[in-house]
């Protein structure tokens, strides 16, 4: 089983839409967990840290489920702008972060 | 514009050359990162400095060997590289909170080509 596990998409949706990102990690002994975004040929930026009471940006919310090792983000109202690779990051401690295989997102007008 | 500098951004390089990518960042973090990425994966760690000293190797080729001349710098040097060596190469810093990185901050990367 791989550490950090995303559905890798490609997602398609329209310009509005309300989507969905799940991942799951199986160090359940992990400390810290965010969101970044990577767009194409460009580095990857923190979109969001993830928090066990959950947390919201705008249009970005993200949930922790420490029992069942789960991690979501939900981008509501979707723009074109939007469209990126979301990788899921998670530290079990100590400087060994690791990403998931990042899930790709294509919001079309 | 991103607070870690990379450079050069491209390198083309052969089989027998010697090369470097440099690294600086001012925010005064004390952990920095080398990350290698191919396209369509994700980063993956190759080597962490803390407070200057190699702190974590994942299993790299001795190809690749890291330096970090002082807190706000990083290298890698590069020789006698492989085709399959070509790929972004990610620098990274955090602040040491000595439980874990907090978030990563990113260079914009530097792209090599080795023919």
């Amino acid at each position: 089983r791989k550490e950090v596990e995303q559905d890798p998409g490609p997602f398609n949706v329209p310009e509005g839409a309300t989507v969905a990102f799940n991942c799951t990690y199986s160090n359940s002994a992990s400390q810290s967990f965010f969101w970044y975004r990577q767009d194409c040929r460009k580095e990857p930026k923190l979109l969001m840290s993830v928090y066990s009471s959950g947390n919201e940006d705008g249009r970005f919310t993200a949930q922790l489920n420490r029992a069942s090792q789960y991690i979501s983000l939900l981008i509501r109202d979707s723009k074109l702008s939007d469209s990126a690779t979301y990788l899921c990051v998670v530290n079990p401690g100590g400087f060994k972060t690791i990403f998931g295989a990042g899930t790709r997102l294509f919001v079309k007008a | 514009d991103t607070e870690v500098t990379q450079t050069p951004k491209h390198l083309v390089m052969g089989m027998t050359n010697k090369k470097s990518l440099k690294c600086e960042q001012h925010m005064g973090h004390r952990a920095m990162y080398w990350y290698k990425q191919k396209a369509k994966k994700p980063p993956e760690l190759m080597f962490v400095y803390s407070y200057e000293k190699l702190s974590i190797n994942e299993s790299v080729p001795s190809r690749f060997s890291p330096e970090c001349p002082n807190s706000s710098l990083l290298n890698l040097h590069l020789h006698a590289l492989q085709p399959e060596d070509s790929a972004l190469y990610l620098c990274a810093s955090s602040q040491d909170h000595g439980y874990d990185t907090g978030e990563l901050f990113f260079g914009e990367g530097s792209r090599l080509t080795v023919l």
